[in-house]
C-alpha cells in the first residue's frame, strides 16, 4: 500500500518561499508521476504540476498559474518529493496535496495534505 | 485553462440514482479518456473512485460508474447510501499536458 506524508506547511508573509516535502512509503517516487494538488478553504481541487518517472526524463508539467513561481522537485536518493514555492501570494493559502500515479491518469495514491498559511 | 464544470450541489434519497456531470471542452474532456472521479468527505484527503473515464479501482462500490459523452463527462451512484454524502470531483488530461479539475460537487443524501 503507497502512504504519503506531505510536511513542511505553515505561516508565512506574502512575498515569500516555502519548499513542501513528501516521503513515500510503498512507492519508489523515480517510477512514477508525482504531482502536487491545492484546495483553497471552501474551494476545489485545484492542480499545480508534476514530474514525471525517470524513465521519461523527469520532465514538469505546471499549470499556467504556478509556471515561474512553483517547482516540483525529487531527490531518488531519500524517495522525497517537494514543492517549491517562491513570491507566495495571500491567494495561495491553501491545503497541499502530494499525489503519485502511473500516467497521464488519474492520481490514485494521496498524502493527508498540509496547510500553508499566507498573511500579513 | 479553465476549470471543468460541475454543478455546486446535488442532492437524492437513499436509494435513489443520482448523476454529476463534469462539463468541459474539446481540449481536456472531450480529447482523451483520461477522465477521472474522486470523492472527498469533509477534512479528508481525496480518493480515485473512478479512472478512464469508466474504470473503478480495487474496492470502490460497482454503485459507482462512470461514463463521456463528447465534452461531457458522468458521475452516477446508484443505491445512494447515507455514507456516499461526500464532495465530488472530476478531472481530466488536457492537450496542454496538464490536468484539471472542476469545482467540485457537494452531494447531499435527503
Amino acid at each position: 500500500e503507497v502512504q504519503l506524508v506531505e510536511s513542511g506547511g505553515g505561516s508565512i508573509k506574502p512575498g515569500g518561499s516555502l519548499r513542501l516535502s513528501c516521503t513515500g512509503s510503498g512507492v519508489t517516487f523515480s517510477d512514477v508521476y508525482m504531482s502536487w494538488v491545492r484546495q483553497a478553504p471552501g474551494r476545489g481541487l485545484e492542480w499545480l504540476g508534476r514530474i514525471k518517472r525517470k524513465t521519461e526524463g523527469a520532465t514538469t508539467d505546471y499549470t499556467a498559474p504556478a509556471k515561474g513561481r512553483f517547482f516540483v522537485l525529487r531527490d531518488e536518493s531519500t524517495n522525497t518529493g517537494f514543492l517549491q514555492m517562491n513570491s507566495l501570494k495571500i491567494e495561495d493559502t491553501a491545503v497541499y496535496y502530494c499525489t503519485t500515479g502511473t500516467g497521464d491518469g488519474p492520481s490514485d495514491s494521496w498524502g493527508q495534505g498540509t496547510l500553508v498559511t499566507v498573511s500579513s | 485553462q479553465s476549470a471543468l464544470t460541475q454543478p455546486a450541489s446535488v442532492s437524492g434519497s437513499p436509494g435513489q440514482s443520482i448523476t454529476i456531470s463534469c462539463s468541459g471542452t474539446n481540449s481536456d474532456v472531450g480529447a482523451y479518456n483520461y477522465v477521472s472521479w474522486y470523492q472527498q468527505y469533509p477534512g479528508k484527503a481525496p480518493k480515485l473512485i473512478i479512472y478512464e473515464v469508466s474504470n473503478r479501482p480495487s474496492g470502490v462500490s460497482n454503485r459507482f460508474s462512470g461514463s463521456k459523452s463528447g465534452n461531457t463527462a458522468s458521475l452516477t451512484i446508484s443505491g445512494l447510501q447515507t455514507e456516499d454524502e461526500a464532495d465530488y470531483h472530476c478531472s481530466s488530461y488536457t492537450t496542454s499536458t496538464t490536468l484539471v479539475f472542476g469545482g467540485g460537487t457537494k452531494l447531499t443524501v435527503l
